[in-house]
């Protein structure tokens, strides 16, 4: 079963620019995580916020979380070429207690210098 | 250097062949995790392990085995009896407990069939 949606699908924009990624989630959760790959490589962690958090910062990353909503995005601000990535969130089922995340299917990022 | 390795990093493996990737962690994590990821798509996972000699099917274990008999070692076979293994196989790792944190991953293994 699906948890993870999210929207965009892909997104171009310019360097400097802020990218904004959506994610919406079915069940209560544990926890909520963002992860960035590179082509071809494996998935590097990038932020955790708690059920019980609503807005997480880490640098240039800026996570937000609306349990009402079943939602959370990440903003990535004053954007650079290497941030060109794709961008998976993943859940952690409240539900569950074996540390099992399920990912959303991703949002591809271009980020043009 | 702490981390997550793979291998092969590439594989290639012909119809009716079995073949085995190999994930390997020295952080001292209790749980380990196999995924594959299709082109375009997030990962499904396959199998789990959250303590040695113990591990439970994913959603999408048909066609794989897995073993766990050392902490530092997961282990994933595929089987002939899976029909599309063409994919990008990542195995993972998270220190385990109450809470459980951000998983770790290896740099993947990438099976192609001939």
């Amino acid at each position: 079963s699906q948890q993870g949606e999210e929207d965009p699908q892909a997104l171009s924009i310019q360097e400097g620019e802020n990218a904004t990624m959506n994610c919406s989630y079915k069940t209560s959760i544990n926890n909520l995580q963002w992860y960035r790959q590179n082509s071809g490589r494996g998935l590097v962690h990038l932020i955790l916020i708690r059920s019980n958090e609503r807005e997480k910062h880490s640098g240039r990353l800026r996570v937000t979380l609306d349990t009402s909503k079943k939602s959370s995005s990440l903003l990535i601000t004053a954007s650079r070429a290497a941030d060109t990535a794709s961008y998976f969130c993943a859940t952690d089922a409240r539900s569950s207690n074996t540390g099992k995340l399920i990912f959303g299917q991703g949002t591809t990022l271009q980020v043009k210098p | 250097d702490g981390g997550i390795t793979q291998s092969p990093k590439y594989l290639f493996r012909k119809e009716g062949q079995n073949v085995t990737l190999s994930c390997e962690q020295n952080l001292n994590h209790d749980a380990m995790y196999w995924y594959r990821q299709d082109p375009g798509q997030g990962l499904r996972l396959i199998y789990y392990s959250q303590i040695v000699n113990d591990f439970q099917k994913g959603d999408i274990a048909e066609g794989y085995s897995v073993s766990r008999e050392k902490k530092e070692s997961f282990p994933l076979t595929v089987t002939s009896a899976q029909k599309n293994p063409t994919a990008f196989y990542l195995c993972a790792s998270t220190s385990s407990g109450r809470a459980y944190n951000e998983q770790f991953f290896g740099p993947g293994t990438r099976l192609t069939v001939l």
